[in-house]
């Protein structure tokens, strides 16, 4: 069964403040993948994060992996009406090579 | 550009019709997925291929079968199909490594009455 956790399933901001989705495993992670799937459409990948502690930005995204390399972060910065849409986390955990997605967190975003 | 196909947008079905849904990616990659997914369950993988004629099965096989004759091209078969298999059904494709970004197709939403 899935093995990586993402909280929280949903989340409404109004247009400017801040977001952020966590990822949690229970085993460490090689390494940690981040998607982003709009109303409609298909996951499409953002990040791959590999080095404990690593932190990557993408303009207003910023990514975390966790020192013990079992949680991860997503955090964006001034929401705009297009970054509506799920997010999801994606690592192999439990032993297994293949990445395991989270149950996604979909963003709101009010005008 | 990268590109993952699928043979069908919108798909409906009769329960225990033989259902076949189709994957191509151009891309030359190893490593082929076959995911559904539901609200609130995310994305769930059915099977994995990592080889011509190879494959594994992911976190919800029963009901499934897959087939991978050219590298190309992913499978996904539902013997008997059941309206509990009523989903939107995701394929996609990685590189040399399973652990490379995954690139998805557009989805086949799947209605079995």
């Amino acid at each position: 069964g899935q093995q990586v956790m993402q909280i929280p399933q949903y989340q409404h901001v109004q247009e400017g403040e801040d977001f952020t989705t966590y990822c949690n495993s229970s085993t460490t992670l090689s390494n940690i993948q981040w998607y982003k799937q709009r109303p409609g459409g298909h996951p499409v990948f953002l990040i791959q994060l590999v080095k404990s502690g690593e932190v990557k930005k993408q303009k207003r995204l910023t990514f975390q992996f966790g020192e013990a390399k079992k949680n991860s972060s997503l955090h964006i910065t001034a929401t705009q009406t297009t970054d509506v849409g799920t997010y999801f986390c994606a690592g192999p955990s439990g032993g297994s090579y293949i990445p395991t997605f989270g149950r996604g967190t979909s963003l709101i975003v009010h005008p | 550009d990268v590109k993952v196909t699928q043979s069908s947008r919108y798909l409906v079905k009769r329960t225990g019709e033989k259902v076949f849904l189709e994957c191509v990616q151009d891309m030359d990659h190893e490593n082929m997925f076959w995911y559904r997914q539901d609200p609130g369950l995310g994305l769930r993988l059915i099977y994995f291929s990592y080889d011509v004629k190879m494959k594994e099965k992911g976190d919800i096989p029963e009901g499934y079968s897959v087939s991978r004759e050219k590298k190309e091209r992913f499978s996904l078969i539902l013997e008997s199909a059941s309206t509990n298999q009523t989903s939107m059904y995701l394929c996609a494709s990685s590189g040399t490594s399973v652990t490379y970004e995954q690139y998805f197709g557009p989805g086949t939403r799947l209605t079995v009455t």
